[in-house]
């Protein structure tokens, strides 16, 4: 099966900061990776996703580059608001897995005014 | 378009009861999947339906059960409650089980306490 190992949280930044959330994965098969973030109180929302090597995702000013050597999809972004503040997974899917999502334990992310 | 729809958002059921849980999948989506997310946990994968017909389990006990109705709506079921069951419940519809590649669109979820 898949699984996922992301940096603990909480992560906490000033706006306008750098983020980069690590993430690092095991997939059965050839993976689609994914980020979804939760924002308080609500469901899970797509942030971006990658599905083959080398693919770059980006959404909203969060990139995440496809990494198939380092079995990584790691998070970042330039400048960070405090609407940014929200707790995000990370995810590979493989047909190969039963084309479930499998998150990891997720990375919340604070930042402050 | 409307999307993912759950019901109820919360409810508080004792040891031992029995809860349904709906979910009414985004239009033209005909896959379902059903996730249980504990309090500061990620989601976890509880099963799959596709035209009606379970595609895929993880590795919850035969207590949670699920449905698939012909508008591809979705019921989740789960059996003489435990404490350890109360967590949110996410539905997730999409458009096709045999791609990888595409998003899955998550409802807000259906918080259970079990007390």
């Amino acid at each position: 099966g898949n699984s996922v190992t992301q940096m603990e949280g909480p992560v906490t930044l000033s706006e306008e900061a750098f983020l980069t959330i690590n993430c690092t994965y095991t997939a059965t098969g050839y993976p689609s990776l994914f980020w979804y973030v939760q924002y308080p109180g609500e469901g899970l929302q797509l942030l971006l996703k990658a599905t083959k090597a080398d693919d770059k995702g980006s959404n909203k000013g969060f990139e995440a580059t496809y990494r198939k050597e380092t079995t990584s999809f790691h998070l970042e972004k330039g400048s960070v608001q405090v609407s940014d503040s929200a707790v995000y997974f990370c995810a590979p899917r493989s047909r190969a897995a039963g084309n479930k999502l499998t998150f990891g334990g997720g990375t919340r992310v604070l930042v402050k005014p | 378009e409307t999307g993912v729809t759950q019901s109820p958002t919360h409810l508080i059921k004792t040891r031992g009861q029995q809860v349904t849980l709906r979910c009414s999948s985004q239009s033209g989506h005909n896959t379902v999947s059903w996730y249980q997310q504990a309090l500061g946990q990620g989601p976890q994968f509880i099963f799959q339906y596709y035209r009606e017909e379970e595609n895929g389990r993880g590795n919850f006990p035969p207590r949670f059960s699920g449905l698939q109705f012909p508008n591809y709506s979705s019921e989740l079921n789960v059996n003489a409650l435990e404490l350890d069951d109360s967590a949110l419940y996410l539905c997730a519809s999409s458009l096709a089980v045999a791609t990888n590649t595409g998003e899955l669109f998550f409802g807000e979820g259906s918080r259970l306490t079990v007390l």
